[in-house]
C-alpha cells in the first residue's frame, strides 16, 4: 500500500521555536505539497514541490519555509512558531499526470503555546 | 481569484435518506475536478475524479458526482446514505499547472 508518512501526530511547541514538521512518501512522486487545515476555511496551500530541490509559494507561505533535498522527502519550517500557527499540517504528493488525486498523510496536529 | 463553494458547512441525515452536497467553483478554464473524504480519525482520501467525458462520475462505496459545466458545478450524491458515512467532504479543482483548490468542506452526520 503506498503512503505519504508524517513524522509526528501531534506536537506542542512555544511561541518563537523553530518547528520542522516532516514528510516521506514511497510512491517515487515528483510533486509534494504541504497544506494547512482549518475548520471553516478548508486546506489552504503553503507550498509545494515539483522536484528535488524546487519549490513553490502557495497561497499562505509567509512564516513558513520547506526544503526538499530528496524526492521522497518534504521539510516545512515554521521559522519562529506563533499562535496563529496552531493547525492540522497535512503533507500530500501526486505524480506529474495531471488525472491522479492526492495521496494525503495523516496530518500533524500543531499546537503552539 | 479563483474560489470552489460548498454550500452547506453541516448536513444531519437519517439512514437510508438521500443526499446531494453542492460544490461550485469560479473559473472559467478546463478543471479537473475532485472529492475527497476524511472519515474521523483517518486521513484524506480520494472519493472521486473527473478529467473528461462522461460527465457522471462514479466512486467508491456508492457515491457518484455529476460536472455541469454551465452551471461550474459539481455536486456529490449517494442514493441512500449509512451510518458509516459520516464524515467531511470536500470539493476540489485543480486548474492547471500544479495547484488544487479546496472548498472550506462540508461535515456529514449520518443518524443510525
Amino acid at each position: 500500500d503506498v503512503k505519504v508518512t508524517q513524522s509526528s501526530r501531534y506536537l506542542v511547541k512555544r511561541t518563537g521555536e523553530k518547528v520542522f514538521l516532516e514528510c516521506v512518501q514511497d510512491m517515487d512522486h515528483e510533486n509534494m505539497f504541504w497544506y494547512r487545515q482549518d475548520p471553516g476555511l478548508g486546506l489552504r496551500l503553503i507550498y509545494f514541490s515539483y522536484d528535488v530541490k524546487m519549490k513553490e509559494k502557495g497561497d499562505i507561505p509567509e512564516g513558513y519555509s520547506v526544503s526538499r533535498e530528496k524526492k521522497e522527502r518534504f521539510s516545512l519550517i515554521l521559522e519562529s512558531a506563533s499562535t496563529n500557527q496552531t493547525s492540522m499540517y497535512l503533507c500530500a504528493s501526486t505524480p506529474p499526470l495531471a488525472n491522479y488525486g492526492y495521496t494525503f498523510g495523516s496530518g500533524t496536529r500543531l499546537t503552539v503555546v | 481569484a479563483q474560489s470552489v463553494s460548498q454550500h452547506n458547512h453541516h448536513v444531519i441525515l437519517s439512514e437510508a435518506a438521500s443526499l446531494e452536497l453542492g460544490c461550485n467553483y469560479s473559473y472559467g478554464g478546463t478543471v479537473n475536478l475532485f472529492w475527497y473524504v476524511q472519515y474521523p480519525g483517518q486521513h484524506l482520501q480520494l472519493l472521486l475524479k473527473y478529467f473528461s467525458g462522461d460527465p457522471l462520475v462514479k466512486g467508491i462505496k456508492g457515491f457518484e458526482a455529476e460536472f455541469i459545466k454551465s452551471k461550474f458545478s459539481f455536486n456529490l450524491r449517494k442514493p441512500s446514505v449509512q451510518w458509516s458515512d459520516t464524515a467531511e467532504y470536500f470539493c476540489a479543482v485543480k486548474t492547471g499547472g500544479f495547484k488544487t483548490i479546496f472548498g472550506a468542506g462540508t461535515r456529514l452526520f449520518v443518524k443510525a
